[in-house]
């Protein structure tokens, strides 16, 4: 039943390595999105697709970069992990028409860097 | 620019009525909506009310919009122990899928 689901819901990892995180939805959404949460819970969004295609790429490094196999799954890839990446991530899907937009968001991935 | 504002936070007595406040800069604001955080846990949306609306009450949440003002409210009636959270405003631009968010406002409840 769960409508955004993310995976893994923690990581910890080393300076340096590549991991990637990753996002279904089963809500028919066309947009998929990925923010990221600092210490002081500021939301920033970091990614928007609709129907597998990139809208949004906010002042984001390139270290990370979002892939869309299909419309129902938004991955985030990082490489070469720094100290400042750790944060909680978190993937939320909107419909694209006909309503109010909403955006649900899945659980989270708290990532620490160490 | 773009930003929505909020009280980082707020502290009511259990059982009374809370009030959380946003304001918001885009007047083209067609969507504007409160989400709240949990601790550890995801943002799940509260309640949303359209740019042509003044007002939207479900259950114990009223929502209030004022749009001269670009002031938006939440009001939580009988705040109880499960209400605190971070509680988000946010506001969806007209021109593209981007919503615009505040930086939360933690409401503490006193016993």
């Amino acid at each position: 039943d769960t409508a955004v689901s993310q995976t893994p819901k923690y990581l910890v990892t080393q300076m340096g390595n590549d991991k990637s995180i990753k996002c279904e939805q089963n809500l028919g959404h066309d947009t998929m999105y990925w923010y990221k949460q600092d210490s002081k819970k500021f939301l920033k969004i970091m990614f928007s697709y609709n129907n597998k295609e990139l809208i949004i790429n906010e002042t984001v490094p390139n270290r990370f970069s979002p892939k869309s196999p299909d419309k129902a799954h938004l991955n985030l890839h990082i490489n070469s992990l720094e100290l400042g990446d750790s944060a909680v991530y978190f993937c939320a899907s909107s419909p694209a028409s006909g309503g109010s937009y909403e955006q649900y968001f899945g659980p989270g991935t708290r990532l620490t860097v160490t | 620019g773009e930003d929505v504002e909020q009280s980082l936070f707020l502290s009511v007595r259990e059982g009374d009525s809370s009030v959380i406040n946003c304001t918001y800069t885009d007047s083209s604001s067609t969507y504007l909506y409160w989400y709240k955080q949990e601790p550890g846990a995801g943002l799940q949306l509260l309640t949303y009310i359209f740019s042509n609306m003044d007002m939207k009450q479900d259950q114990r949440l009223t929502v209030l919009l004022n749009k001269k003002d670009k002031h938006l409210s939440l009001r939580i009636a009988d705040t109880q122990t499960g209400d605190s959270a971070i509680y988000f405003c946010a506001e969806r631009k007209a021109s593209n899928y981007q919503l615009i968010w505040g930086a939360g406002t933690k409401l503490i409840i006193k016993p």
